[in-house]
């Protein structure tokens, strides 16, 4: 099992341009995250979704949009991408949506926007 | 509400010494208490979790951590650092019927030889 995948590992942008972040897992999760991580600001949840069909912003949704393509993926979006966007990009997934439940994370994506 | 507080932001400290990262929690009702970390370059994993029974939690690597209502603290300990622990790590707790972990800002490990 891979577990949680995530493409591109880097990328960069100019601002304005906009880019779609993927993520995939094997696990048969039921639900999936993105947070996005910044130096002294821990993980920030931008979007998430509880199951196949059904999204829900988190803490920091502006200027994203997602996409549960199917109970495999779960895509993120930039339409034009802003400095303030640079950081750390995670995807994860948990098997259900319990409070129980182990949260497994991807390797991540690290974009940066001139 | 929920919400944590990791109080060091850098802990630095050589090899085989002990090592307590400190973990604060916020809630009102029952919570679950999580630590992850993240080696350089990779995504968080789980160390271990307290969602209810004994206060003394074991997990992997040789962490440790325990659960103290009263302070409302869940600390993260070992007896003895190498040099492999350098890490990110991050307390993250999950109360009030939420399945949205709040994670703190992060302790950095640092070994030195």
């Amino acid at each position: 099992n891979a577990g949680v995948t995530q493409t591109p590992k880097f990328q960069v942008l100019k601002t304005g341009q906009s880019m779609t972040l993927q993520c995939a897992q094997d696990m048969n999760h039921n639900s999936m995250y993105w947070y996005r991580q910044d130096p002294g600001m821990g993980l920030r949840l931008i979007y998430y979704s509880a199951s196949e069909g059904t999204t829900d912003k988190g803490e920091v949704p502006n200027g994203y949009n997602v996409s549960r393509l199917n109970k495999r993926e779960f895509s993120l979006r930039l339409e034009s991408a802003a400095p303030s966007q640079t950081s750390v990009y995670f995807c994860a997934s948990t098997l259900t949506s319990r409070a129980t439940d182990e949260q497994f994370f991807g390797p991540g994506t690290r974009l940066t926007v001139l | 509400a929920q919400s944590v507080t990791q109080l060091d932001s850098q802990v630095p400290v050589f090899e085989e010494a002990p090592v307590e990262l400190r973990c604060n929690y916020s809630s009102s009702v029952s919570v679950y208490l999580f630590w992850y970390v993240q080696y350089p370059n990779q995504g968080l994993q789980l160390l271990l979790k307290y969602l209810s029974g004994s206060t003394l939690v074991k997990g992997i690597n040789g962490f440790e951590a325990e659960f103290n209502k009263s302070q409302t603290s869940f600390h993260l300990r070992k007896p003895s650092v190498h040099i492999s622990d350098t890490a990110e790590y991050f307390c993250a707790v999950l109360s009030g019927g939420s399945y949205i972990p709040t994670f703190g800002r992060g302790t950095s490990l640092i070994v030195h030889p």
